[in-house]
């Protein structure tokens, strides 16, 4: 089983919203990836979760803000978000162990609209 | 920098075979990726080459891998209609416990009847 499940599909908010963006993998995998992708451009990568610790911040701005609550489950707490938001977000996990190939396994994805 | 670079576009006649072609930058990277984006979809994986191998053979896909020009290719036989998509290559790095992947700008396939 390589699935990676995301939730909500779609979701539109208002700039002044607080709103929730959910993943999930039943692969055992300990490390865990949120991607921003605009139309028609390459996923860009976010913040990585390795062992439930935020490893890797790729100079997010803070109104996004991501949570490993366990192994299995990464959030991202959206609040104050800006039109220029708007994108595909993906979720990725991967295998930690060392020699391991940690090919990343993505999600379906939520396409975020902010108004 | 790490720049990957590929082609906008490949427009092939179903039952063709399709070549898509990526250049990356850093020699560093242990394994190299082709995923594939269906319009509104998540990306899917299809293959990887480990950067000491030239060559993986895997059903219609094949994947060359020149290190000297850092040049990286996937070869899709019999190409169908469902191919239709958006692929990107990947380099990727380890970071300890994780892989931090740098995307190529990725290429457009189109498959034609």
């Amino acid at each position: 089983d390589t699935e990676v499940t995301q939730t909500p599909k779609h979701l539109v908010m208002g700039m002044t919203n607080k709103k929730s963006l959910k993943c999930e993998q039943h692969m055992g995998h300990r490390a865990m990836y949120w991607y921003k992708q605009k139309a028609k451009k390459p996923p860009e990568l976010m913040f990585v979760y390795s062992y439930e610790k935020l490893s890797i911040n790729e100079s997010v701005p803070s109104r996004f803000s991501p949570e490993c609550p366990n192994s299995s489950l990464l959030n991202l707490h959206l609040h104050a978000l800006q039109p220029e938001d708007s994108a595909l977000y993906l979720c990725a996990s991967s295998q930690t162990l060392d020699g391991r190939l940690k090919a990343q396994y993505f999600g379906p994805g939520t396409r975020l609209t902010v108004l | 920098g790490e720049d990957v670079e590929q082609s906008l576009f490949l427009s092939v006649r179903e039952g063709d075979s399709s070549v898509i072609n990526c250049t990356y930058t850093d020699s560093s990277s242990t394994y190299l990726y082709w995923y594939k984006q269906e319009p509104g979809a998540g990306l899917q994986l299809l293959t990887y080459i480990f950067s000491n191998m030239d060559m993986k053979q895997d059903q219609r896909l094949t994947v060359l891998l020149n290190k000297k020009d850092k040049h990286l290719s996937l070869r899709i036989a019999d190409t169908q209609t469902g191919d239709s998509a958006i692929y990107f290559c990947a380099e990727s790095r380890e970071t300890g416990t994780a892989s931090k992947l740098t995307f190529g700008t990725g290429t457009r396939l189109q498959v034609t009847l």
